[in-house]
């Protein structure tokens, strides 16, 4: 079975440093990778997907990650954290070329001032 | 704008009470989902939906039922609420059972079971 980890349950940086969230998967073919954030009492807001082509791909809010096959691995980057960042981080990976998401158990940042 | 929206918000309930949470999406998608959130396990899947009168089981869907009647609603239901079904649910929907489009999330329902 598929399985997502990410090794950080939580993470504290200073706003304007730069930040990498770890993200590893276990799956056999190519994956259908996803970036989520989940900002205090909301639902969850798509940071950015991987599917195909450019393993480096460009998300929304200044986000960006970068599919390594053989590390397994889909690491979040942001060189410039902002305040607002703060909030919990969901990678996922579809299973069995379906709609079926496998998540990981989240990393919440912090950030100081 | 099209949306997913979840009811109610919060809800405390009792041992042993039959709940439904309500979930409702205007994209017209074809597929929806229901997970819970725990602290340190993510979102686990409950059930899922690809279509009208399509439901199937995820990962952790003992306890809980849902029906699909229309495209727009997947009502989830604890038959028998029990403490450890105090947690987060999320509702979500996609457009397509391809693999290749994201999730949309609703805002989410706090139950707490006493």
């Amino acid at each position: 079975a598929q399985s997502v980890t990410q090794p950080d349950i939580h993470i504290t940086v200073s706003e304007g440093a730069s930040l990498e969230l770890r993200c590893n998967y276990s799956y056999g073919a190519t994956p259908y990778l996803f970036w989520y954030v989940q900002s205090p009492g909301q639902g969850l807001q798509l940071l950015l997907k991987y599917f195909s082509g450019d393993t480096l791909v460009q998300g929304i809010k200044g986000f960006e990650a970068e599919f390594k096959r053989s590390q397994s691995s889909f690491n979040l980057r942001k060189p410039s954290v902002h305040w607002s960042d703060a909030a919990e981080y969901f990678c996922a990976v579809v299973e069995n070329y379906g709609q079926n998401f496998v998540f990981g158990p989240g990393t919440r940042l912090s950030v100081l001032p | 704008d099209a949306e997913i929206t979840q009811s109610p918000r919060h809800k405390i309930t009792e041992t042993g009470r039959q709940v439904t949470l309500a979930c409702h999406q205007t994209w017209n998608h074809n597929n929806m989902f229901w997970y819970r959130q725990d602290l340190g396990h993510g979102l686990r899947l409950i059930h899922y939906s690809y279509g009208v009168q399509d439901t199937n089981k995820g990962e952790v869907s003992d306890g809980y039922s849902v029906s699909r009647s229309n495209t727009e609603d997947l009502p989830l239901t604890l038959e028998s609420a029990a403490s450890s079904q105090t947690s987060v649910y999320f509702c979500a929907s996609s457009p397509s059972r391809q693999g290749l489009y994201e999730q949309y999330f609703g805002p989410g329902t706090r139950l707490t079971v006493t």
